[in-house]
């Protein structure tokens, strides 16, 4: 089967512009995650979809980030302005569902840096 | 808010020695436990997960993991490493309830097995 797509691979801009990155999850998985992962760190999600709603957006910071699910299949997730802080690897995954046993399938992410 | 720590960020060993990477969390309801695995090079995939019955779980290419409910862990072991499980290992926990459940990731211990 198909993996998780993500596109672009590597972005670089400048502080203060805009980026977004775009995701194709598995088919039938209902559930998409988008993480950032800076260097060193593990994976911080952003946002879980659940189909098109929101599950948990607690740690997306909402001020300048911002995601859609809008059919329930593909995702964005845009930021707007960038700061440097935002240079990071950013992971979709999805699973078959938000239960809790259920496995993440990862794509390759966006490697994003910011200027 | 959940937590999870792994205390080894750094591990190296040679070929044949024997592995135990820690990781604890702080939730102390019902959690379910994964570790992942990043090859170089690669996506993020699971490599063991626990979601109930044995606490002993097998996972491929040897792994096992133990959890221990009165110790909040859920250690990663394997008896003989090899140089191509050289990698970066990420244990994540989900919690939640109903058809919800909400992803938290270690900071990952990275291991480097000489030949």
């Amino acid at each position: 089967e198909a993996g998780v797509a993500q596109s672009p691979r590597y972005k670089i801009i400048e502080k203060r512009q805009s980026v977004a990155f775009w995701c194709n999850p598995i088919s039938g998985h209902a559930t998409l995650y988008w993480y950032q992962q800076i260097l060193g760190q593990g994976p911080k999600l952003l946002i879980q979809f659940q189909n098109n709603g929101v599950v948990d957006d607690s740690q997306l910071p909402k001020d300048r980030f911002s995601a859609e699910r809008l059919k329930g299949v593909d995702s964005t997730l845009k930021i707007q302005p960038a700061k440097l802080e935002d240079s990071a690897v950013y992971l979709c995954a999805s699973s078959l569902s938000s239960g809790g046993g259920n496995e993440q399938f990862f794509g390759p992410g966006t490697r994003l840096t910011v200027l | 808010a959940q937590s999870v720590s792994q205390h080894n960020h750094h591990v190296i060993l040679s070929e044949a020695a024997s592995l135990e990477l820690g990781c604890n969390y702080s939730y102390g309801g019902t959690v379910n436990l994964f570790w992942y695995v990043q090859y170089p090079g690669q996506h993020l995939q699971l490599l063991l997960k626990y979601f109930s019955g044995d606490p002993l779980v097998k996972g491929i290419k040897g792994f096992e993991a133990e959890f221990i409910k009165s110790k909040f862990s859920f250690n990663l072991r394997k008896p003989s490493v090899q140089w191509s499980d050289t990698a970066e290992y990420f244990c994540a926990v989900t919690q939640g309830s109903g058809g919800s459940y909400i992803p938290t990731f270690g900071r990952g211990t990275s291991l480097i097995v000489h030949p």
